[in-house]
């Protein structure tokens, strides 16, 4: 066990839609990450939050948005859902922002679009 | 951007076998992670690797940071089924920079 809690576990939905999935990180832990994998492109970065503040940005589309609360747990908004954004999306956590820090993976949200 | 390519993408083999799997890329990184995912989990961070030529061993798993700190490889003696999973490698160039995943390593040991 991680210590990092994502839900839901498993999410379905349609295209058009929009959707929030939630993100408790370790005890302790400031810094949160959301990763997008598929089979195709593997494990991309999207963004990172620190203490509730944005601190890096990957390959996240305009259409996806998140946000870091004072209790430390984060939120990830997909909107305009697509059938290409059916993939798993896990969150991290880390002490620490910096790239050097061990990371905890949650276990993950399969979101399905149909 | 900085890629990592791993291989061999898939890698089935027998019980007591051993094997190296490796991480290659053209940039140069401070810090490289190797992780495990094991389905339906999340990943999780077996070594974590920043000096050039290091060496870390972990029970029957040897991770090396190549010289140039742009590659790694991962040996594992007498593999196990309980070695089953995916490896991903990771890396960054600098402290306040993102991780970049590799598209990972399949392995399947069998009884």
């Amino acid at each position: 066990d991680s210590g990092v809690t994502q839900t839901p576990k498993h999410l379905i939905t349609a295209t058009g839609q929009r959707v929030t999935l939630r993100c408790s990180p370790r005890s302790g832990d400031l810094s949160v990450y959301w990763y997008q994998q598929s089979l195709d492109q593997g494990l991309q970065f999207l963004i990172q939050y620190y203490n509730g503040e944005e601190r890096a940005k990957g390959n996240i589309l305009e259409r996806f948005s998140a946000q870091q609360f004072p209790d430390l747990h984060s939120e990830l908004n997909l909107s305009s859902l697509e059938l290409g954004d059916s993939a798993l999306y896990f969150c991290a956590s880390s002490v620490a922002p910096y790239s050097n820090q061990p990371q905890h993976f949650g276990d993950g949200t399969r979101l399905s679009i149909l | 951007t900085q890629l990592l390519e791993q291989s061999p993408q898939f890698l089935s083999i027998q019980e007591g076998e051993n094997l190296t799997v490796y991480c290659n890329s053209s940039s140069v990184f401070s810090s490289l992670q190797w992780y495990r995912q094991e389905p339906g989990e999340g990943p999780v961070l077996l070594v974590t690797v920043v000096t050039g030529g290091e060496v870390k061993k972990l029970k029957r798993l040897t991770f090396q940071f190549g010289d140039a700190r742009k590659d790694s490889s991962l040996h594992i003696t007498a593999a196990q089924p309980g070695d089953t999973g995916l490896y991903l490698c990771a890396g960054a160039n600098g402290a306040n920079s993102k991780l970049t995943f590799g598209k990972g390593i399949t392995l399947s040991v069998r009884p």
